[in-house]
């Protein structure tokens, strides 16, 4: 079984504020990482899908950082909106195995 | 282009009943998964395939069958509903191991 943690669970800020997350996973045999956007009543969406250690990915506010080494990966997203709220999932890919198994994920809520 | 399809998209179920969750892409993707989606503990795999004739066990496989005659069709069986398997459940699709999942709608089930 694959441990992925998210950190925090959830996470309340006020519009404008920037804000980060954590997923954690094994290092080992790492082959990609992937970070997806899932909004209450909706389906999940892709936000990026990292492979190389020191990666750094951006889409227009949120960006993400990806350490294979140590095992972690950081989800920045800048001056929050309303619209950004939602619920955030991690999911490891390991090498050797086709599945991808994800963290608990991280729930955002942004107040105007 | 209809991507990943789903049906259908309620259920209610009586305890011991049968039915079968159908899925399909029109992506050409060979890898698919079934995954459920737990209050407070995000995406649960239950199933995936990486084409054609191969499926394999995700974490939550117990209580449900799958099968993959085709590259488009991946259903999802529950043979006898138990109200534990109450839950909204997503298919989804992605061209390679480390590509990006495309979601279907969702299908929630209800077991009374």
């Amino acid at each position: 079984i694959l441990n992925v943690e998210q950190s925090p669970q959830s996470l309340h800020v006020q519009e404008g504020d920037s804000t980060n997350f954590t997923c954690s996973f094994p290092s080992s045999n790492f082959y990609a990482l992937h970070w997806y956007r899932w909004e209450t009543a909706k389906s999940p969406e892709a936000l990026f899908v990292m492979t190389l250690n020191g990666d750094e990915k951006k889409k227009g506010r949120i960006s993400a950082t990806l350490n294979t080494k140590e095992g972690y990966s950081y989800l920045y997203i800048k001056g929050s909106q309303p619209e950004d709220s939602a619920t955030y999932l991690c999911a490891p890919v390991v090498r050797g195995y086709n599945k991808l198994i994800f963290g608990a994920g991280t729930r955002l809520a942004v107040h105007p | 282009n209809a991507g990943v399809t789903q049906t259908p998209k309620f259920r209610i179920l009586k305890i011991g009943q049968s039915m079968t969750l159908q899925c399909t892409q029109d992506m050409n993707h060979n890898y698919m998964y079934w995954y459920r989606q737990d209050p407070g503990m995000g995406l649960k795999l239950i199933y995936y395939s990486v084409g054609a004739g191969i499926t394999d066990k995700g974490e939550v496989p117990n209580g449900y069958n799958v099968s993959r005659s085709t590259t488009e069709d991946f259903p999802l069986r529950l043979e006898l509903a138990a109200p534990s398997q109450t839950s909204v459940y997503f298919c989804a699709s992605s061209p390679k191991s480390t590509g990006e999942l495309f979601f279907g709608e969702g299908s929630r089930l209800t077991v009374l």
